[in-house]
């Protein structure tokens, strides 16, 4: 069963511009929330986390919004730029932190 | 310091046999977890090995084994393999026991079963 999904396989966005890549989860028991950023023939790489008890975190570029109450989470690139292309995988982890889900995955792809 | 490692990088094999991949974790990392990439699914949680000791199990069969070693590095094994088998593997290392910190992942093994 697909408790964490990534409904948009792929996204184009213009250099310079906004990237949203949104993600939801069915399971309330989640309470840890991870973005991984995948590059071709390498393994993903942390790209930035929130827990349950925010609602919002910032890391230069990127920021992560997590509405408990839609289930939903979205990650924000602001300016995006053509090394951001790649295929970003949102992540769930239970308050046991015995289990990790991962999304199919969105690929992004910023255009020069 | 030193990444992740996964050998070796691409492995064939045929229905009915039984691989093996290898992870090295990063130096100091105790932690160690397996998972599953196919097209479409996105990644699926093997298992997470600590202290050489099996402290998570996702939701595959008991052909999916493995085991880890006191120096932390970690085998994954599959027997029977079956077509369904074909993916890329990933292991990940960490410092602890939690999926609440960062992990690490290797580059991974790709495996086709033909």
């Amino acid at each position: 069963d697909q408790q964490v999904k990534q409904n948009s396989p792929s996204l184009s966005v213009q250099e310079g511009r906004i990237s949203i890549l949104n993600c939801d989860y069915t399971n309330s028991m989640f309470d840890y929330f991870l973005w991984y950023k995948k590059y071709p023939a390498e393994g993903p790489t942390f790209l930035i986390s929130i827990s349950s008890i925010k609602d919002k975190n910032e890391d230069g570029r990127f920021t992560v919004f997590l509405n408990k109450s839609a289930k939903h989470l979205s990650l924000h690139i602001v300016p995006s730029q053509p090394g951001d292309s790649a295929v970003y995988f949102c992540a769930a982890s239970g308050r046991n932190n015995n289990d990790m889900r991962f999304g199919a995955g969105t690929r992004l792809t910023v255009k020069p | 310091k030193a990444g992740v490692t996964q050998t070796p990088r691409y492995l064939i094999k045929t229905r009915g046999q039984q691989v093996t991949l290898s992870c090295s974790p990063i130096s100091g990392h105790r932690s160690v977890s397996w998972y599953q990439q196919t097209p479409g699914q996105g990644l699926q949680f093997l298992f997470e090995y600590f202290s050489e000791t099996q402290r998570n199990k996702g939701n595959f069969p008991g052909r999916f084994s493995g085991r880890q070693f006191s120096n932390s590095r970690s085998e994954m094994n599959v027997s029977t393999l079956e077509l369904g088998d074909s993916a890329l593997y990933l292991c990940a290392s960490s410092l602890r026991s939690s999926f609440s910190y960062e992990q690490y992942f290797g580059p991974g093994t790709r495996l086709t079963v033909t």
